[in-house]
């Protein structure tokens, strides 16, 4: 089965910390999104990559295709950041659908 | 450029009503999602469109769910006979046409998603 897993589901920080964000998905993929999600408001893809590296002002984002794993990393945290992250994959043969994982809620406390 | 655009941006219904949700992808994006976001869960696929043909919809839930694209832009999910478990929101997304003979992934882009409430 094509699963993606995310952790923690919930995590709470200071201002100011350095972040990290999880996922783990079962077979090969062909890329990998991470998505960020406000409340009540739509889906914007932060990142999408397939392999090494990305980074975009304070987010860095990262992919290890033998470990079938990635991390999303916030520097300097703000409470702006607190949000919903999402990872997404598309399976290698899975068509063009993307499976989701169950989401990081990420509240960053002034 | 214009992003994707979903209309309405909520909707409340009476279980057993008729709703349709529509979806204007990014011009030029042959390819159309459909996905469905419950209450503290990650998205699910639904249905994916590649020009007017539906080419999976196996996230279809059943056949109360139907969608159609029949000049290959604008698409419009329906859902007859609503149930307070269609409540959720409903996201599209758009990109351009897999790539190349190994049909290399494009970057899908999101909408802001329809909130269904059935009540």
């Amino acid at each position: 089965k094509n699963e993606v897993e995310q952790s923690p589901q919930n995590l709470t920080a200071q201002e100011g910390e350095f972040i990290t964000i999880n996922c783990s998905y079962s077979v090969g993929i062909s890329a990998l999104h991470w998505l960020q999600q406000h409340p009540g408001g739509g889906i914007v893809s932060l990142f999408m990559l397939s392999s090494g590296k990305k980074k975009h002002g304070r987010l860095i984002a990262t992919i290890n295709i033998q470990e079938k794993h990635s991390s999303l990393h916030i520097t300097a945290s703000h409470p702006r950041d607190s949000a919903v992250y999402i990872c997404a994959v598309r399976f290698n043969f899975g068509n063009e659908k993307l499976t989701f994982g169950t989401g990081t809620r990420l509240t960053i406390i002034p | 450029g214009a992003g994707v655009s979903q209309t309405p941006s909520n909707k409340v219904t009476e279980k057993g009503k008729y709703v349709e949700l529509r979806c204007d992808p990014i011009s030029g994006h042959t390819a159309l999602y459909w996905y469905r976001q419950s209450l503290g869960q990650g998205p699910e696929f639904l249905i994916y469109f590649q020009g007017t043909g539906a080419a999976d919809d196996s996230g279809l839930p059943n056949d109360r769910f139907f969608a159609v694209r029949p000049e290959g832009s604008v698409s419009t999910l329906k859902i007859q006979r609503t149930e307070r478990g269609d409540s959720a929101v409903y996201l599209c997304a758009s990109s351009l046409s897999p790539r190349g003979a190994l049909r290399s992934y494009n970057e899908q882009f999101f909408g802001p998603g329809t909130r269904l409430t059935v009540l």
